[in-house]
């Protein structure tokens, strides 16, 4: 069965840093693109960050120079660096599998919940 | 960055019958185009992709038209599972950002 299991989420104060970490199994990883999507309480999908297979990682304007995307293809792992967090950034963060290079998401976890405040 | 506008923001149907959804691009996105349906608590699952290709298991009912910047997502038959919001999202001028619309929350009439 193909999976995506996210982890790391947490509670961190303004200016803070947490990791999210993404397991994958059921298909071969190192294969794929993948992505990181957020979704705050109430609120729509925003795109965060994407890397490609050969580690070359895509920023929207929003997270850019904050957020850091890599991929441990041995692992099966994808995680998200998130540096001098703000409040905005509270969502739940959602791994999703790239459909095949072009860029929609056929596969999703189930997300984990970063939430910034002091 | 393209805009991708949904409407109506909230869509009441009554079980069994038709449901249209529509999702405007900003500029042309081509056929560039997905359609995710999210029910509460739940991440969003992949329904449509390339405007009209339905998704592995996604039932018939589902069908996607549209290309260029006006889109459609029509249910056929509402089944109570259906119940839930739908997004289009944009990947034509992927690496550069890709974009969802704002959903549409199609409820029980």
């Amino acid at each position: 069965e193909v999976q995506l299991v996210e982890s790391g989420g947490g509670l961190v104060q303004p200016g803070g840093s947490l990791r999210l970490s993404c397991a994958a199994s059921g298909f071969t990883f190192s294969s794929y693109d993948m992505h990181w999507v957020r979704q705050a309480t109430g609120k729509g999908l925003e795109w965060v960050s994407a890397i490609g297979t050969a580690g070359d990682p895509y920023y929207p304007g929003s997270v850019k120079g904050r957020f850091t995307i890599s991929r441990e293809n041995a692992k099966n792992s994808l995680y998200l660096q998130m540096n001098s967090l703000r409040a905005g950034d509270t969502a739940v963060y959602y791994c999703a599998r790239d459909g095949g290079g072009d860029s929609y998401m056929d596969v999703w976890g189930k997300g984990t919940t970063v939430t910034v405040s002091s | 960055e393209i805009v991708m506008t949904q409407s109506p923001a909230t869509l009441s149907v009554s079980p069994g019958e038709r449901a249209t959804l529509s999702c405007r691009a900003s500029q042309s996105v081509s056929s560039n185009l997905a359609w995710y349906q999210q029910k509460p608590g739940q991440a969003p699952r992949l329904l449509i992709y390339g405007a009209s290709t339905r998704a592995t298991g996604i039932p018939a009912r589902f069908s996607g038209s549209g290309s260029g910047t006006e889109f459609t997502l029509t249910i056929s038959s509402l089944q109570s599972e259906d119940f839930a919001v739908y997004y289009c999202q944009q990947y034509n001028n992927w690496p550069l950002s890709l974009t969802f619309g704002g959903g549409t929350k199609v409820e029980i009439k």
